[in-house]
């Protein structure tokens, strides 16, 4: 089963600075499978990018991510306040299993 | 709108069971593949069970396999996760999530339902 680390634990940043998230997995991963999700308190996830690097609708141009193989990044270019949450990897392996990664929370400095 | 709306948790004992449902409404429910997620309390996210469109083709995480059933009733636009055998880690709120057909993301999730195992 792939693992996937994700790092920082948690960044602390100001509202208008750059979020970068690494998400690292334990093998190569397929980019057509690799996602992220946002999740606030109390909130179900929401789907950002899927395929590594593909807006899900209605995310904003300011999340982007990158990557392939064993590193994975979303970038945040500009934090607005309510971007501020815990952000989480996923990947499909062609096994029939999903894995996250254990989540990077993005907080107010 | 687009919507899943999970029900049937609640407070049950090791050794239990319970039956978790999600209705699925504003989307053709039999076109999509369906998961269940859950998320123990303080912590991330952990995929438990796939079924596909059609109910044919059904995987499990490891650590549910012989204990969870996942099923679906395209007729009735539904979504079901028998649990037995509940134990104290299944402690958790369970999300359904519907299959995003791009990249096997989740593209719409429930707003979830909490179970407790607790004697």
């Amino acid at each position: 089963e792939i693992v996937l680390t994700q790092s920082p634990g948690t960044l602390s940043l100001s509202p208008g600075e750059r979020a970068t998230l690494s998400c690292r997995a334990s093998q190569s991963v397929s980019s057509s499978y690799l996602a992220w999700y946002q999740q606030k308190p109390g909130q179900a996830p929401r789907l950002l990018i899927y395929g590594a690097s593909s807006r899900a609708t209605g995310i904003p141009d300011r999340f982007s991510g990158s990557g392939s193989g064993t590193d994975f990044t979303l970038t945040i270019s500009r934090l607005e306040p309510e971007d501020f949450a815990v952000y989480y990897c996923q990947q499909y392996g062609s096994t029939g299993v999903w894995t996250f990664g254990q989540g990077t929370k993005v907080e107010i400095k | 709108q687009v919507q899943l709306v999970e029900s049937g948790g609640g407070l049950v004992k090791p050794g239990g069971s319970l039956r978790l449902s999600c209705a699925a409404s504003g989307f053709t429910f039999s076109d999509y593949y369906m998961s269940w997620i859950r998320q123990a309390p303080g912590k991330g996210l952990e995929w438990v069970s796939y079924i596909s469109s059609s109910g044919s083709t059904i995987y499990y995480a490891d650590s549910v396999k012989g204990r969870f059933t996942i099923s679906r009733d395209n007729a009735k636009n539904s979504l079901y996760l028998q649990m037995n055998s509940l134990r104290a880690e299944d402690t958790a709120v369970y999300y359904c999530a519907r299959g995003y057909p791009v990249g096997d993301a989740f593209d719409i999730w429930g707003q979830g339902t909490m179970v407790t195992v607790s004697s």
